[in-house]
């Protein structure tokens, strides 16, 4: 059950440059997306949310994507950073639907080179 | 800045045995849930827990698996009869009432090797 797709394991990107990080999902109920970075033997951080009315969020050096109408979203990391390299999931929820669980895609780990 | 605690960091068992797994979720949240990474696969939702009592559930969370609030800061999870492929990281989450966020806030981690 892959309601939550992340296509590529891993990525490499160099410091200073963009990180563009992916996530397609299929359950047209879900109405609210996260990104979670997560370090080794560490518990998930959150990092940035987006809901499904807006198409863009930014914080910072962090900025989210959704586009509904191909049910995907994106995570843009610029200027990328050494310690951004983690494991990065996507994640969405149904809370308009009362559903407040998460279902996480399969993580992307992304690789900053100095 | 507070934070979700777990406890143990790590547990070895043989199969079979009860396990207990806790948390200290932050104070002043109010939804507290558990889900588990199996090791190379995704984070998997386990149950969630509000006002004393279960909201929602996984097909994973069995009659093997039960939760609790036994005060007014522990959230336990327990295993009574474990099995090989229990074997994961377990993550304590918790969240402040707020459904215009949905942000959850997880622990460390909890590291379950069952043999």
């Amino acid at each position: 059950d892959q309601q939550v797709k992340q296509n590529s394991p891993s990525l490499s990107v160099q410091e200073g440059r963009i990180s563009i990080l992916n996530c397609d999902y299929t359950n047209s109920m879900f109405d609210y997306f996260l990104w979670y970075k997560k370090y080794p033997a560490e518990g998930p951080t959150f990092l940035i949310s987006i809901s499904s009315i807006k198409d863009k969020n930014e914080d910072g050096r962090f900025t989210v994507f959704l586009n509904k109408s191909a049910k995907h979203l994106s995570l843009h990391i610029v200027p990328s950073q050494p310690g951004d390299s983690a494991v990065y999931f996507c994640a969405a929820s149904a809370l308009g639907f009362g559903n407040e669980k998460l279902t996480f895609g399969t993580g992307t780990r992304l690789t900053i080179i100095p | 800045e507070p934070e979700v605690t777990q406890t143990p960091s790590h547990q070895v068992t043989q199969m079979g045995q009860e396990v207990i797994l806790r948390c200290v979720p932050i104070s002043n949240h109010l939804y507290f849930y558990w889900y588990r990474q199996i090791l190379g696969q995704k984070v998997e939702f386990l149950v969630s827990f509000y006002n004393n009592e279960i909201s929602e559930k996984s097909e994973i969370f069995d009659d093997q698996f039960s939760v609790e609030r036994p005060d007014g800061s522990n959230f336990t999870l327990k295993i009574r009869s474990t099995k090989l492929e229990d074997s994961a990281m377990y993550f304590c989450a918790s969240r402040i009432r707020d459904l215009g966020t949905g942000e959850l806030f997880f622990g460390e981690g909890s590291r379950l090797t069952v043999l």
